[in-house]
C-alpha cells in the first residue's frame, strides 16, 4: 500500500543549529503537507507544496518538494527552543493523506 | 471561529467498559477524519467522513470500533468493549472538500481525546 516514510525519527540539536526532516513516498504524490504538533498539542498544518520542484519558505523554514514529486523536505536554520516539537509529512495520493510517522525535535538551549 | 472541538478531553475507563469520543467540525467543513495516535504506531488514520458519509473506515481496528455522522456538525467514535491497548490520543481533524475533491485538502486538527483504559 501508499507509504510515506520520514527520518530522522528523533533529532537532538543545541539551539542555532541547523535541522532537517526528510518524507519519501513509495509513490508519485499530488501534494506534500507539512504540520508540526507541540509537546502535549494537536498536528497544525504549516504548509502545503503541490508543484514539482517547488521550494517555500517560512522566516526560517524551507520546504522543498522534489522533482519526481516522491519526497520533501524541512529545514530550519537556526533553531531556536520554540521550534521542539513533531514535524509531519502528509503525502496526498488517490484521494487519501498519507502521515509520516514525524520527525521529533528536540533543542538543547 | 472556535475550531474542532474535541470531547472529553480526558477520559479514565476500566476495561470492558464503553467509550464515546465526539467531535464538532469546524463550520462549513464537509469532511471530517478521526485519527488514533501512539508512540508506537504513530498517527494512524481511522475513518474518513465525506458529506456525513463514511469513505474509508479501513482503518478501523475491530469490529470493538464504530463511527456515525448523524449530521455535518457532530460525529461519534465509539469503542465497545474498550481495552487496555486501546489507550490513546484521539484526534478529529475537519477540512473542507470541493466538488469531486480528492481528500487532500488541510486537515484542522482538535485538542484530542487523551483515553487511558486500565
Amino acid at each position: 500500500g501508499q507509504q510515506v516514510m520520514q527520518i530522522p525519527q528523533y533529532q537532538h540539536v543545541q539551539e542555532g543549529e541547523d535541522f532537517t526532516t526528510y518524507c519519501n513516498s513509495s509513490t508519485t504524490l499530488s501534494n506534500i503537507q507539512w504540520y508540526k504538533q507541540r509537546p502535549g498539542g494537536h498536528p497544525v498544518f504549516l504548509i502545503q507544496l503541490v508543484k514539482s520542484g517547488e521550494v517555500k519558505k517560512q522566516k526560517r523554514l524551507t520546504f522543498q518538494f522534489g522533482e519526481a514529486k516522491k519526497n520533501s523536505s524541512l529545514h530550519i536554520t537556526a533553531t531556536q527552543t520554540t521550534d521542539v516539537g513533531t514535524y509531519f509529512c502528509a503525502g496526498g495520493s488517490q484521494g487519501n493523506l498519507i502521515f509520516g510517522k514525524g520527525t521529533k525535535l528536540s533543542v538543547k538551549p | 471561529d472556535a475550531g474542532v472541538i474535541q470531547s472529553p478531553r480526558h477520559e479514565v475507563t476500566e476495561m470492558g467498559q464503553e467509550v464515546t469520543l465526539r467531535c464538532k467540525p469546524i463550520s462549513g467543513h464537509n469532511s471530517l477524519f478521526w485519527y488514533r495516535q501512539t508512540m508506537m504506531r504513530g498517527l494512524e488514520l481511522l475513518i474518513y467522513f465525506n458529506n456525513n458519509v463514511p469513505i474509508d473506515d479501513s482503518g478501523m481496528p475491530e469490529d470493538r470500533f464504530s463511527a456515525k455522522m448523524p449530521n455535518a456538525s457532530f460525529s461519534t467514535l465509539k469503542i465497545q468493549p474498550s481495552e487496555p491497548r486501546d489507550s490513546a490520543v484521539y484526534f478529529c481533524a475537519s477540512s473542507l472538500e470541493l466538488t469531486g475533491g480528492t481528500g487532500e485538502k488541510t486537515q484542522y486538527f482538535g485538542p484530542g481525546t487523551r483515553l487511558l483504559v486500565l
